[in-house]
C-alpha cells in the first residue's frame, strides 16, 4: 500500500498555473501533508504543508480535499526555475514520501 | 537550511568495511532523519530520532544502525558495507513548534560508492 501516489510527470507552459496532484488515501488523523521539490541532486526542499485547511504561502497553495484522501499543489505561474521533481508526503513522526512528480515547465 | 551539515559529502569504500555518517545541525530540532535516494525508488526512510538516545526504524533499515548522544549529531552506521548500499544519503530535521510554524530542511547528502 502505497503512501502516497503521485504522477510519475507532468508538463506545464511557463507562466500558466501547474496543478500536481497527490493520493494519500490512508492518511491518518494526526498526519499532515507535506510538498517537497529536489532539483537535480540537491536535497529537497520544502514547499508547504498542511493538515486539512488549505495553506498559500510564498511559493505555492495547496488544496486538500475535505476528506482528506488526495491534495493538489499549485505553483500559480510556473517558470522554467520550477523544472523539478516534486514529492507529497505524509508525516506523523515519520516523514514518508512517494515516487514524485517530474515537472517540466516549458518554454 | 537550518545549519545543517553532513560529513563526508563522497565516499568510496570497499564491501565489508564499516562506515558512518554524520549529520550536525545548529538549531536544536528534536527530528532527525535518515533517508537514501535511488534511482527508481525515490527517498526512503532509513532510520529516525525524536530526541536523544530515542530512534526507530523506518522502510529500510536492514543493514543500517543510527546513534544519537547529543541533540545535534545523528550517525548512521553501515557495520559492514554492501554493493547495495550504494547511494546518495540524506539527512533531514524537523522542528515541532506548532502546526503553522513548523519546518524541515534536507541536508545537502552524502554520496557513498560501495565497491
Amino acid at each position: 500500500d502505497a503512501k502516497t501516489t503521485q504522477p510519475p510527470s507532468m508538463d506545464c507552459a511557463e507562466g500558466r498555473a501547474a496543478n500536481l496532484p497527490c493520493n494519500h488515501s490512508t492518511i491518518s488523523g494526526n498526519e499532515y501533508v507535506y510538498w517537497y521539490r529536489q532539483i537535480h541532486s540537491q536535497g529537497p526542499q520544502y514547499i508547504i504543508h498542511g493538515l486539512k485547511n488549505n495553506e498559500t504561502n510564498e511559493m505555492a497553495s495547496l488544496i486538500i480535499t475535505e476528506d482528506r484522501k488526495s491534495s493538489t499543489l499549485i505553483l500559480p505561474h510556473a517558470t522554467l526555475r520550477d523544472t523539478a521533481v516534486y514529492y507529497c508526503s505524509r508525516a506523523g513522526n515519520m516523514l514518508t514520501f512517494g515516487g514524485g512528480t517530474r515537472l517540466m515547465v516549458k518554454p | 537550511d537550518a545549519g545543517i551539515t553532513q560529513s563526508p559529502r563522497h565516499k568510496v569504500t570497499e564491501t565489508g568495511t564499516p562506515v558512518t555518517l554524520r549529520c550536525h545541525q545548529t538549531e536544536n530540532h528534536r527530528y532527525m532523519y535518515w533517508y537514501r535516494q535511488d534511482p527508481g525508488h525515490g527517498l526512503r526512510l532509513i532510520h529516525y530520532s525524536y530526541g536523544v538516545k530515542d530512534t526507530d526504524k523506518g522502510e529500510v533499515s536492514d543493514g543500517y544502525s543510527v546513534s544519537r548522544s547529543k541533540t545535534e549529531d545523528f550517525l548512521l552506521t553501515l557495520e559492514s558495507a554492501t554493493s547495495s548500499q550504494t547511494s546518495v544519503y540524506f539527512c533531514a530535521i524537523r522542528s515541532v513548534q506548532g502546526a503553522l510554524k513548523e519546518q524541515q530542511y534536507f541536508g545537502p547528502g552524502t554520496r557513498l560508492t560501495v565497491t
